[in-house]
């Protein structure tokens, strides 16, 4: 049984440029939230998605934006990337109904130059 | 102040030792405590969960939850050199229409020495 499984595994981008991340929730999950965690830090909650629409967003800019498909898989776009962007970014998957048991991917590490 | 306060080591103990790891936290709102493994270059890793306060053991893990205290911990007895990594604490709400986001505590990085 595959787990979260999230693309690409390392990006390497330029201040100003735009990038997508993308995750593939585990089998039976519906549930989709990204985390972004930044070197020796704990994640910080980006947003969640259910049903293909955006239901809770932690303190993160307008330049973060998602999208949830009808497979439940998922994307991450980050417009107008900063220096400060640079971080491991996480998807976990989960079913709504759970209050614990989320999946992590092993994320992608994103370092903007 | 962070929702959630975790102290980020490293902590550095002996093979077959008892590793002591805590959170505290300020929000009253937090019903479930979980614990994750994160080693180095990978996801984290769902170790335990519990709800409300109280303890909870699995194999040589112990979960503890003191909600009149705002304190959670977790217990490993004889430690192994695999557990070796950094272990986040992370809370969330009771689930509701707004959804289940999970507040984590900065990590504690534990090396277990051979």
């Amino acid at each position: 049984d595959a787990g979260v499984t999230q693309s690409p595994t390392h990006l390497i981008k330029t201040r100003g440029q735009q990038v997508t991340l993308r995750c593939s929730p585990k089998s039976g999950h519906d549930t989709v939230s990204w985390y972004q965690q930044a070197l020796g830090q704990g994640p910080q909650f980006i947003f969640q998605y259910y049903e293909e629409e955006e239901r809770q967003r932690g303190n993160f800019p307008d330049r973060f934006s998602g999208h949830q498909f009808p497979n439940y898989s998922s994307e991450l776009n980050v417009n107008a990337l900063l220096l400060g962007d640079s971080a491991l970014y996480l998807c976990a998957s989960t079913k709504r109904s759970a209050s614990y048991g989320y999946t992590f991917g092993s994320g992608t590490r994103l370092t903007v130059v | 102040q962070k929702e959630v306060e975790q102290d980020p080591g490293p902590l550095s103990v002996p093979e077959g030792a008892i590793v002591s790891l805590n959170c505290t936290y300020s929000n009253s709102a937090f019903q479930y405590f979980m614990w994750y493994r994160q080693y180095s270059r990978k996801g984290p890793e769902l170790l335990m969960y519990t709800y409300s306060s109280g303890n909870k053991e699995d194999g040589r893990f112990t979960a503890q939850v003191d909600k009149s205290s705002k304190y959670i911990s977790l217990f490993i007895r004889d430690s192994q050199p695999s557990d070796s990594a950094t272990y986040l604490c992370a809370m969330s709400p009771v689930v509701g229409a707004a959804g289940n986001k999970l507040t984590f505590g900065g990590g504690t990085r534990v090396l277990v020495k051979p």
